[in-house]
């Protein structure tokens, strides 16, 4: 268990609503990760972080923000949420180079 | 850039057959690679992975790949299926060359155990 939880586990919202997901972790990870997981694309990086207030952008990006404020908090925002950002969102942390993620149990997001 | 492909989006075996899951990576600097777990409404657990040193690694749940540098490939193994194998396994590879050392995965496999 690497401390991670994420909140909320399920919501529903309307298209053009804004939305915030949350990434706590208690083990004061360096680096942290957000995905989204599709069927058949397996996980695809949204942003990451690599210290407090240090971000970037990763292979899908477009339509997503970050802040890391805190080592233990990473916030996934959603300005306008659209129906193709209908999916599972995962964050995972890691610490030196070569060691692996871990992963939490993940935010099922429905855009209506 | 890296890139893995995953052969077989689902994979059916029978109870203590077998398990073969094929990983082949594009990397252009020496790859960390690993191998996931997802079972149903869950996050993705660790099964094993690859640094360096020794080719063939062994996991939890009796799992076990091996890296073949050759052939680019990173092929999960399990000589005998049980029931609650079926999971949904994903590899991924990184590098300390990659920013962030981001991990790229591939599509997924479905493993179906048959009774």
């Amino acid at each position: 268990d690497a401390g991670i939880t994420q909140s909320p586990r399920h919501k529903v919202t309307e298209t053009g609503t804004p939305v915030t997901l949350r990434c706590h972790q208690t083990e004061n990870h360096r680096y942290m990760y957000w995905y989204r997981q599709d069927p058949g694309h397996g996980l695809r990086l949204i942003h990451y972080s690599y210290g407090v207030k240090d971000t970037d952008k990763g292979e899908v990006s477009d339509g997503y923000s970050v802040s890391r404020s805190k080592t233990e908090d990473f916030l996934l925002t959603l300005e306008s949420a659209t129906s193709s950002q209908t999916s599972v969102y995962f964050c995972a942390v890691r610490d030196r180079g070569g060691q692996p993620q871990h992963f939490g149990d993940g935010t099922r997001l429905s855009i209506l | 850039a890296q890139s893995v492909t995953q052969l077989g989006s689902h994979v059916s075996v029978s109870e203590g057959a077998l398990v073969l899951l094929r990983c082949n990576y594009s990397s252009s600097v020496p790859p960390y690679l690993f191998w996931y777990v997802q079972y149903p409404n869950q996050g993705l657990q660790l099964l094993l992975k690859y640094t360096t040193g020794a080719t063939l690694v062994k996991g939890i749940n009796g799992f076990e790949a091996e890296f073949k540098k050759s052939e680019t490939s990173f092929h999960l193994t399990k000589p005998s299926a049980h029931m609650s194998d079926a999971a949904e396994y994903f590899c991924a590879v990184t590098s300390t060359k990659a920013a962030g050392n981001k991990l790229t995965f591939g599509g997924g496999t479905r493993v179906l155990v048959k009774p």
